[in-house]
């Protein structure tokens, strides 16, 4: 079975500052694809990056990019230029990807809640 | 055009009751989810259907009975609700396996509560 963790409940920046989200994971898989999420207020999951195990490049989207350490089992988000728009929760989630085809489910993390304080 | 359209977005119902929540995707994904998240914000799978056939079933009570007419639809009943069902229940899509890049898709989530 997929474990994930973030071991940060909470983190507060100012507006303009970097921030990193932190998250491990365990598994026994080989192949595997890792996203983060983001969950404003209005409860809506939203996509925001995501990292293909297989792929040692890490995965960038403007200001978003993530820190992918794959002996590590590691999976960090680092957002760049942060602003008020980025408060949110944020989920560390994996799906392995099996030979016989058919897509599994996302294993989350806890969560981290982060407020970006103007 | 929504996505991954759930209904409703949010129930309020009285212990004992039966209610279903309804899902839809217009995105031709092969593989359809539902998820619950508790009051302490954490995600966890209860069911997943590809194709129209049940894949994942997770340790949940019976009461919960997933229903899918067509790869496009996904509904969720519950049969004699009880106060500890109070949550938010997601629905999701993905394409299979080949696609995963392309990420699971959520509906917005129905709030339901339980008194």
């Amino acid at each position: 079975a997929q474990t994930v963790t973030q071991s940060q409940p909470e983190m507060s920046v100012q507006e303009a500052e970097t921030v990193t989200l932190s998250c491990t994971y365990d598994t026994s898989e080989s192949n595997y694809y890792l996203f983060w999420y983001k969950q404003p207020p209005s409860r809506q999951m939203i996509l925001v990056i995501r990292q293909e195990a297989y792929k040692q490049q890490n995965a960038t989207e403007n200001r978003f990019s993530v820190n992918f350490q794959k002996a590590a089992k590691s999976f960090s988000l680092k957002i760049s230029d942060s602003q008020l728009g980025d408060t949110a929760m944020y989920f560390c989630a994996f799906t392995a990807m099996y030979s016989g085809g058919g897509a599994d489910g996302l294993t989350f993390g806890k969560g981290t809640h982060l407020i970006i304080q103007p | 055009d929504t996505a991954v359209s759930q209904t409703p977005k949010y129930l309020v119902t009285q212990m004992g009751n039966d209610k279903s929540i309804k899902c839809e995707q217009n995105l031709g994904h092969d593989t359809m989810y539902w998820y619950k998240q508790d009051s302490k914000k954490f995600l966890k799978i209860m069911f997943s259907y590809n194709n129209k056939e049940l894949i994942i079933n997770e340790t949940v009570p019976n009461r919960f009975s997933p229903k899918s007419p067509d790869k496009a639809h996904l509904n969720l009943h519950i049969n004699s609700l009880e106060l500890g069902d109070s949550a938010v229940y997601f629905c999701a899509s993905s394409q299979d396996q080949q696609a995963l890049g392309s990420g699971y898709t959520f509906g917005s989530g129905t709030r339901l509560t339980v008194v």
